[in-house]
């Protein structure tokens, strides 16, 4: 079983949606949570950050966290099509990162 | 201010043959990671430097696969005896300290081996 288990899609939304990306996890020793954006051949790129349970927002992204779960979501409100990217969700414990396989996200005009 | 950059960007070489994959982070940053993105997949750890020493080593996976920070800056990702098996996408990213969450990752080199 992977440290951190995330579904790969595609996802295809309509412009304006709300989109959920989610992601579960096995090691409670996790204490970091993230959320990356990957544009094609690009190095990925920091959105958000927790260290909680509970929900920290940013503009129309909003990060939440359930440690009980071991499951963390991002929502994306009032999707753009320039939100198309794929998005990784990565955890935290000592020096190491741990990375989900990504979410591919297609927001259609 | 320059981002993380790498270089060569793309980078074709024969099974057997050794490689060097350079990263240029951000200038202050102390903190600096080597990746390994396969296709389909996130980014693997490998290593971690904190200055000029590999504080974690424990994600290269053999023997073949060294890091080199010798003046706290640059790093060099060592390849020897390369197989197709080591085609991904090598990611760098720096931060300003360990201990802070915000990575800052540079476009990486995609490695083919044939």
């Amino acid at each position: 079983q992977k440290e951190v288990e995330q579904d790969p899609g595609p996802l295809s939304v309509p412009e304006g949606a709300i989109v959920s990306l989610n992601c579960t996890y096995s090691n409670s020793a996790f204490q970091y949570f993230m959320w990356y954006r990957q544009y094609s051949r690009k190095g990925p790129e920091l959105l958000m950050y927790t260290y909680s349970s509970g929900n920290k927002e940013d503009g129309r992204f909003t990060a939440q966290v359930d440690k009980s779960s071991k499951y963390i979501s991002l929502f994306i409100r009032d999707s753009q099509p320039s939100d198309s990217a794929t998005y990784l969700c990565a955890m935290r414990t000592g020096n190491q990162f741990y990375f989900g396989t990504g979410t591919s996200l297609t927001v259609i005009p | 201010g320059a981002g993380v950059s790498q270089t060569p960007s793309n980078k074709v070489t024969e099974k057997g043959k050794y490689v060097e994959l350079r990263c240029d982070p951000i200038s202050g940053h102390t903190a600096l990671y080597w990746y390994r993105q396969s296709l389909g997949q996130g980014p693997e750890f490998l290593i971690y430097f904190q200055g000029t020493g590999a504080a974690d080593d424990s994600g290269l996976p053999n023997d073949r696969f060294f890091a080199v920070r010798p003046e706290g800056s640059v790093s060099t990702l060592k390849i020897q005896r390369t197989e197709r098996g080591d085609s991904a996408v090598y990611l760098c990213a720096s931060s300003l300290g360990g201990g802070v969450e915000t990575q800052y990752f540079g476009p990486g080199t995609r490695l083919l081996v044939l």
